[in-house]
């Protein structure tokens, strides 16, 4: 079952825009992660943001986290088109396992 | 180094047969993740093995099984195949254990099946 639910499904801008996708989370997690992933292959790991923290950057990436609200944003500032990805959030609950459950994914186009 | 490889790449099979799929996780990684993202939807947990113990099974029938080797190597196994199996699968390793500190997966560019 699909823990996370991505907001929007799809996001299109313009090459130096700002994108923000958002996910909501429905159980008590230990960390959450953002994955990107380009034409239906392989995830790429970006960030992961642990529960006791509520903003984390990397690079051009921006992720907050509300456990009260169960939800995460991704921000992408100054998008590139290489930037044109499906974007996944995915949580774990600890307890001796890290598996991973995914949300849907937010698909990011950039436009040059 | 080399990042966590999979193989086949593509494979086609069909209805009733069986398959393996291949994984091997970056050098020095104990932790081998699978997972079955269907178009258009999100990954979804198949299983996770560390140290060659399985430490987790996600809702997927007996049908599916896998094992971990001792270099840590795994093979995903799936009997009687059914078109609803078509999916791209994928493997991630980690150096977590599940009771420390965790820094995320690095996943593999997957394994696309396609039964007919």
């Amino acid at each position: 079952s699909q823990q996370g639910e991505e907001d929007p499904q799809a996001l299109s801008i313009q090459e130096g825009e700002n994108a923000t996708m958002n996910c909501s989370y429905k159980t008590s997690i230990n960390n959450l992660q953002w994955y990107r992933q380009n034409s239906g292959r392989g995830l790429v790991h970006l960030i992961l943001i642990r529960s006791n923290e509520r903003e984390k950057h990397s690079g051009r990436l921006r992720v907050t986290l509300d456990t009260s609200k169960k939800s995460s944003s991704l921000l992408i500032t100054a998008s590139r088109a290489a930037d044109t990805a499906s974007y996944f959030c995915a949580t774990d609950s600890g307890a001796g396992s890290y598996q991973l459950t995914f949300g849907k994914g937010t698909k990011l186009s950039v436009i040059p | 180094d080399a990042g966590v490889t999979q193989s086949p790449t593509h494979l086609i099979k069909t209805r009733g047969q069986q398959v393996t799929l291949r994984c091997s996780p970056i050098s020095g990684h104990k932790s081998v993740s699978w997972y079955q993202q269907v178009l258009g939807q999100g990954p979804q947990f198949i299983f996770q093995y560390y140290e060659k113990e399985e430490r987790g099974r996600g809702n997927f029938p007996d049908r599916f099984s896998a094992r971990q080797f001792p270099n840590y190597s795994s093979e995903l196994n799936v009997n009687a195949l059914l078109l609803g199996d078509s999916a791209l699968y994928l493997c991630a390793s980690s150096l977590a254990s599940g009771t420390g500190s965790f820094y995320g997966y690095t996943f593999g560019s997957g394994t696309r099946l396609t039964v007919v």
